[in-house]
């Protein structure tokens, strides 16, 4: 059982457009992260969102945490050849204390 | 460098072989995480090590994997009689709140 789903699972885009990946459970978590993975290299934290409703920016990418702490979503303007990767969400505070449970990521690719 | 190293980076044997998988975590770091990532997919959790208190090994997929965790810090990861499915990437991780950091990981390929 997946406990938290994104999506979409791919998206290919051309460089300049704007996107949106989703991520949700019907589970409350005490924190969310979004991590991105290049190919070849591990996942590496983007930004962690604590507080419902909590909205982060990072330069072009806007981070969201739904009001009830069960989704998030994340949002990225004009999009960048350099954004393409495997983003990845992940929920703290489930059953395990101290562990993460990931989605199943989304694969960006941005074309020139 | 202070990062999660993994070794070996990458591992090829024949289906039926042991094999063991290494992960060194970041100094002072309390909890290790391994995960399993097939082409394209995203993280299968394996198991966790907290501090000492009991692995979480729910994430195994067989009684073919173990790991352990020696002196709190270096674990090991070991899948017997290795099947063709076992074929993915096994990614360690070292946290100590809740930020994870992950190795580079270890590509293993079964023949």
């Amino acid at each position: 059982t997946q406990l938290l789903e994104q999506s979409p699972q791919f998206l290919s885009i051309q460089e300049g457009e704007n996107l949106t990946v989703y991520c949700n459970s019907s589970s409350v978590f005490s924190s969310l992260q979004w991590y991105r993975q290049e190919p070849g290299e591990g996942p590496v934290l983007l930004v962690t969102v604590v507080t419902g409703g909590e909205v982060k920016k990072l330069k072009r990418l806007t981070f969201q945490f739904g009001d009830a702490r069960k989704d998030s979503s994340l949002h990225i303007t004009a999009a960048q050849p350099g954004d393409t990767g495997l983003y990845l969400c992940a929920g703290a505070g489930g059953s395990t204390l101290g562990r993460l449970y990931f989605g199943r990521g989304t694969q960006l690719t941005v074309w020139p | 460098g202070a990062g999660v190293s993994q070794s070996p980076s990458n591992k090829v044997t024949e289906k039926g072989k042991d094999v063991e998988l290494r992960c060194d975590p970041i100094s002072g770091h309390t909890a290790l995480y391994w995960y399993r990532q097939s082409l394209g997919q995203g993280l299968e959790f394996l198991i966790y090590f907290q501090g000492n208190s009991a692995p979480d090994k729910s994430g195994l997929p067989s009684d073919r994997f173990s790991a352990e965790r020696t002196g709190g810090s270096v674990s090991t990861l070991t899948i017997q009689r290795t099947q063709q499915e076992d074929s993915a990437v096994y990614l360690c991780a070292s946290s100590f709140f809740n930020e994870q950091f992950f190795g580079p990981g270890t590509r293993l390929t079964v023949l």
